[in-house]
C-alpha cells in the first residue's frame, strides 16, 4: 500500500498570506492525486484532482502541484473560510489512501 | 444535483451488526463506481471499500475484509455496507462517495453516518 506523508502537521497562517502544503508518495502514484478541504462537523470536499485540476467550484486561489511522489497544494491570499483540515488522497492504487492531514490555523 | 444520504449508524456492542445505508440522488447509480470510507474521532480518513460501477468487481480494505460487504439496489439508488463481526477500531463516522467517471477520484461525498462500537 502507498503511505501518503503530509507536512506540516499543523499550518499557522495569517489572512491573506499564502499557505504551502506537502505531500510526498512512498512511491510514484502519477498525476493520480487529490486534495480534499475538511471543516469541523463537514464531510471533507474535494478541491484538486489529477494532482493540478480545481475540481468545480473551486475558487482559483487553489492551485495543486507535483507529479510522482512529490505534491505541493499552495492557497495564495488566506480568506477566513480556508482555515480547515486539508487531506492528500492518492487513487493510483487498487486500494487508495490519504495523508494524515495539515491542519491550517488562523496566526 | 448530486446528492448522497447516509444513514443506518449507532451503537452496537462487539461482535454484533449494522447494515448502513447510502441514497443517492441527481446521477445514475448503476454508471458510478462508489467508495465506503471511514473517519475515527479526531483521526485522518481510511479507504473501507469500492464497487465497480456494474457491481462485478468490489474491494476492501484488509482491516474489514471478511467482515464488511458493499452491495448496491439499482432500483433503489442505494448503496449498502453490511458490517458483521464489529469491533471497537470500527468506531468512526462512515462516508460513501462517488467516484467520478472511472477516474478515481470521488467528486462527492455523503455527510456521514457515525457508527459506534460498544459495550
Amino acid at each position: 500500500e502507498t503511505v501518503m506523508t503530509q507536512s506540516p502537521a499543523t499550518l499557522s497562517v495569517s489572512p491573506g498570506e499564502r499557505a504551502t502544503l506537502s505531500c510526498r508518495a512512498s512511491q510514484s502514484v502519477g498525476h493520480n492525486l487529490a486534495w480534499l478541504q475538511q471543516k469541523p462537523g463537514q464531510a471533507p470536499r474535494l478541491l484538486i484532482y489529477g494532482s493540478s485540476t480545481r475540481a468545480t467550484g473551486i475558487p482559483a486561489r487553489f492551485s495543486g502541484s507535483g507529479s510522482g511522489t512529490e505534491f505541493t497544494l499552495t492557497i495564495s491570499s488566506l480568506q477566513s473560510e480556508d482555515f480547515a483540515v486539508y487531506y492528500c488522497h492518492q487513487y493510483n492504487d487498487w486500494v487508495d489512501t490519504f495523508g494524515q492531514g495539515t491542519k491550517l490555523e488562523i496566526k | 444535483q448530486v446528492q448522497l444520504v447516509e444513514s443506518g449508524g449507532g451503537v452496537v456492542q462487539p461482535g454484533g451488526s449494522l447494515r448502513l445505508s447510502c441514497a443517492a440522488s441527481g446521477f445514475t447509480l448503476s454508471s458510478c463506481a462508489m467508495h465506503w470510507v471511514r473517519q475515527a474521532p479526531g483521526k485522518g480518513l481510511e479507504w473501507v471499500a469500492f464497487i465497480r460501477y456494474d457491481a462485478d468487481d468490489t474491494y476492501y480494505a484488509d482491516s474489514v475484509n471478511g467482515r464488511f460487504t458493499i452491495s448496491r439496489d439499482i432500483s433503489k439508488s442505494t448503496l449498502y455496507l453490511q458490517m458483521n463481526s464489529l469491533r471497537p477500531e470500527d468506531t468512526a463516522v462512515y462516508y460513501c462517495a462517488k467516484e467520478q467517471g472511472g477516474s478515481g477520484f470521488y467528486d462527492y461525498w455523503g455527510q456521514g453516518t457515525l457508527v459506534t462500537v460498544s459495550s
